[in-house]
């Protein structure tokens, strides 16, 4: 059984601070990991993808991914209000175009 | 780019009826396109790929006869629930993938369909 997990929250963080958001998936052959943001009744909409070990940084958010541990985490730079949503962590696991998606964790910036 | 639109946004059916849902890829050519279902306070699952000019494939647990896929052109795929009952009342969002976007496998989702079977 193909699993990604989040811890589902809420986070809560104050305005202006760092959110760190993780996920763990149990599939070691999966390639390509994606963070999508939810707002309560909207569809998810992404925010970005990350392929490679490391970081890769766009704006005020980092993806970091780490295959040998199966782990994928997004940092939110100076998180707004705004940022309070749930976000999905989706795996694209080894050999499929499917997407598994987490149970996502759901962030709350307290102003 | 890569904008996916749904049609209609909300729908309000009664028990048995059946309602289709469309999916189109407005400014490219979605080889294949993706159809969830979400609960309230819950994540998205899966419940079948959709590919242009073949079978759906479902995933398991998911009724092929009472969920109808199809996928006639590079553009549009339809969800038709048939014979619907309250258990079916969720939010479905399809998604559809860009082959020439990025590495290919990023999936660009639909403002999702908000149905409601009374």
């Amino acid at each position: 059984q193909k699993e990604v997990e989040q811890n589902s929250g809420p986070l809560s963080v104050p305005e202006g601070a760092i959110a760190s958001l993780n996920c763990t998936y149990s599939d070691r052959g999966s390639q390509s990991f994606f963070w999508y943001r939810q707002y309560s009744g909207k569809s998810p909409e992404l925010i970005m993808f990350i392929y490679s070990n490391g970081d890769k940084e766009d704006g005020r958010f980092t993806a970091q991914l780490n295959k040998a541990s199966q782990y994928v985490s997004l940092l939110i730079r100076d998180s707004q209000p705004s940022d309070s949503a749930t976000y999905l962590c989706a795996v694209n696991f080894s050999g499929t175009y499917k997407y598994i998606f987490g149970t996502g964790t759901r962030l709350k910036v307290l102003a | 780019g890569a904008v996916v639109s749904q049609h209609p946004s909300r729908v309000i059916c009664k028990s048995g009826t059946s309602v289709k849902i469309e999916c189109r890829s407005l400014d490219f050519q979605a080889t294949t396109m993706f159809w969830y279902r979400q609960f309230p306070k819950q994540s998205l699952m899966l419940m079948a790929t959709s590919n242009e000019g073949s079978k759906a494939t479902y995933e398991q647990g998911v009724e092929k006869d009472k969920f109808l896929i199809n996928h006639a052109s590079l553009t549009l795929s339809t969800l038709t629930v048939t014979s619907a009952h309250p258990e079916d009342s969720s939010f479905y969002i399809c998604s559809a993938r860009d082959p020439l976007a990025g590495g290919g496998d990023e999936q660009f989702f639909g403002p999702g369909t908000r149905l409601t079977v009374l």
